[in-house]
């Protein structure tokens, strides 16, 4: 499986400001996502990352607080605008396999003050 | 009604026990069902996939499909302190596009030497 990484692995920011999370694949994969893990839950997706055009987002999910790139096949961003301490989450990007199957990178920890 | 379910545990199991656990899904024309395992502080790792009804064995893991009934399990055998972890029930819903993952709320297990 390809390996994923993510930068930063965790931050703690103010609330109000915005953090970009990166999420860098060493091949070329189709399908990318990212997810949110709030403290003790599961898994719940944001947004599919399309390269070349704008993210398909989940219901409750919005591109102004979450605005989404994906310049090409190996790399995307998640931003997180206007942040509150409801943001306060682990930010995870996940790649597609075949078939259907994802596979995570190491996450971000984000803590809003 | 939750897409996906799963008994939140703790599940208790001594080391050399079986631990089963147990998902059920409300799409009927769910494809594809998959088994993640996330140690406390890191991202879910795919352990089992399984997309046709029965049993697939890999290892000391088996996933056991029942479309009819909606009912995903995972036995692990010969149960390992290692094994501790929470462990997520994942399903592709004939509705979304792509790849897209529903992700029960997870069970956590406790395997005790």
């Amino acid at each position: 499986s390809a390996v994923i990484s993510q930068k930063p692995s965790r931050d703690i920011c103010q609330r109000g400001t915005s953090l970009t999370i990166q999420c860098q694949v060493d091949s070329q994969v189709t399908m990318m996502f990212w997810y949110r893990q709030q403290p003790g839950q599961s898994l719940t997706l944001i947004a599919t990352a399309n390269q070349g055009s704008e993210a398909t987002y989940e219901s409750g999910f919005v591109i102004d607080k979450f605005p989404i790139s994906r310049p090409n096949l190996t790399f995307s961003t998640l931003t997180v605008s206007n942040m509150s301490p409801e943001d306060s989450s682990i930010y995870l990007c996940s790649v597609g396999g075949a078939p259907d199957e994802q596979y995570f990178g190491p996450g971000t920890r984000l803590t809003v003050t | 009604q939750k897409e996906v379910e799963q008994n939140s545990g703790p599940l208790s199991v001594p080391e050399g026990a079986i631990a089963s656990l147990n998902c059920t899904y409300s799409d009927r024309v769910s494809q594809s069902f998959f088994w993640y395992r996330q140690y406390s502080g890191k991202s879910p790792e795919l352990i089992m996939s399984i997309y046709s009804n029965g049993d697939k064995e890999d290892g000391r893991f088996t996933a056991q499909l029942n479309k009819a009934s909606q009912y995903v399990s995972l036995l692990i055998r010969d149960s390992q302190p290692s094994d501790s972890a929470t462990y997520l029930c994942a399903v592709t819903m004939i509705k979304a596009a792509g790849n897209k993952l529903t992700f029960g709320g997870g069970t956590r297990v406790l395997v005790k030497p």
